[in-house]
């Protein structure tokens, strides 16, 4: 299962955007790239998924560039709610859907 | 509406002693997950359930069990919890495969070994 890296904390304010990168070298050519939140005393909750290039949805962006090697996690005009630990995972969706946690981003956003 | 859901929310346990979480879901998904998380660390996957076949991973200790009799339940034995054995157990599933495959959690056990 490919590695992941990612800072340990960012600090943000209201309305900003912020951008979380993570780093997986050894990425395998069937793996996909997955992000969830997990707010204290909660479960992690699935935020966004992507192959390559750049997924969008409700919530946030994933840009993933060419190589795969890393990926970014874009959440726009976050709010004091957005405070939480964002995970980033690589895996393969078929191998048994096994997903390996790596340390988290803690996410702080301040009025 | 289609959940995952976990009971009890908190137990408390003696050094020891037996203690059996329970996972149930309405989601239909094949697969089922427990994880553990201590404080400030990531999930740490136990074992998961593909369907019937039981998947352990390679350092959970034996002190963890695991069944699951039916597609809606699964079960998460600690035969004698240890004082490092305190953290949030995560139960989740997985349908077998998709375009996009999401794992969905509950909300947790937090157990308490006194």
């Amino acid at each position: 299962l490919a590695k992941t890296t990612q800072p340990i904390s960012m600090d943000s304010y209201e309305g900003q955007e912020v951008n979380i990168t993570c780093s997986h070298n050894n990425i395998a050519t069937n793996d996909y790239i997955t992000w969830y939140q997990q707010f204290p005393s909660q479960g992690p909750r699935f935020i966004i998924q992507g192959y390559k290039t750049k997924v969008t949805n409700e919530v946030a962006s994933l840009f993933i560039p060419a190589d795969r090697k890393s990926s970014t996690l874009s959440l726009p005009r976050v709010s004091l709610s957005d405070t939480a630990v964002y995970y980033c995972l690589v895996g393969d969706l078929a191998a048994g859907n096994k997903l390996t946690f790596g340390g988290g981003t803690r996410v702080l956003v301040k009025p | 509406d289609a959940m995952v859901i976990q009971n009890p929310r908190y137990q408390v346990t003696q050094f020891g002693k037996p203690v059996t979480l329970s996972c149930s879901q309405t989601l239909n998904h094949n697969v089922m997950y427990w994880y553990q998380q201590k404080s400030s660390q990531a999930p740490k996957l136990l074992f998961h359930y593909y369907d019937k076949d039981f998947n352990n991973e390679a350092d959970t200790p034996d002190n963890f069990q695991s069944r699951r009799p039916n597609t809606s339940f699964c079960f998460l034995d600690i035969r004698s919890p240890g004082l490092g054995d305190a953290a949030m157990y995560l139960c989740a599933t997985g349908p077998l495969a998709g375009d996009q495959y999401e794992q969905f959690f509950g909300p947790g056990t937090r157990l308490t070994v006194l």
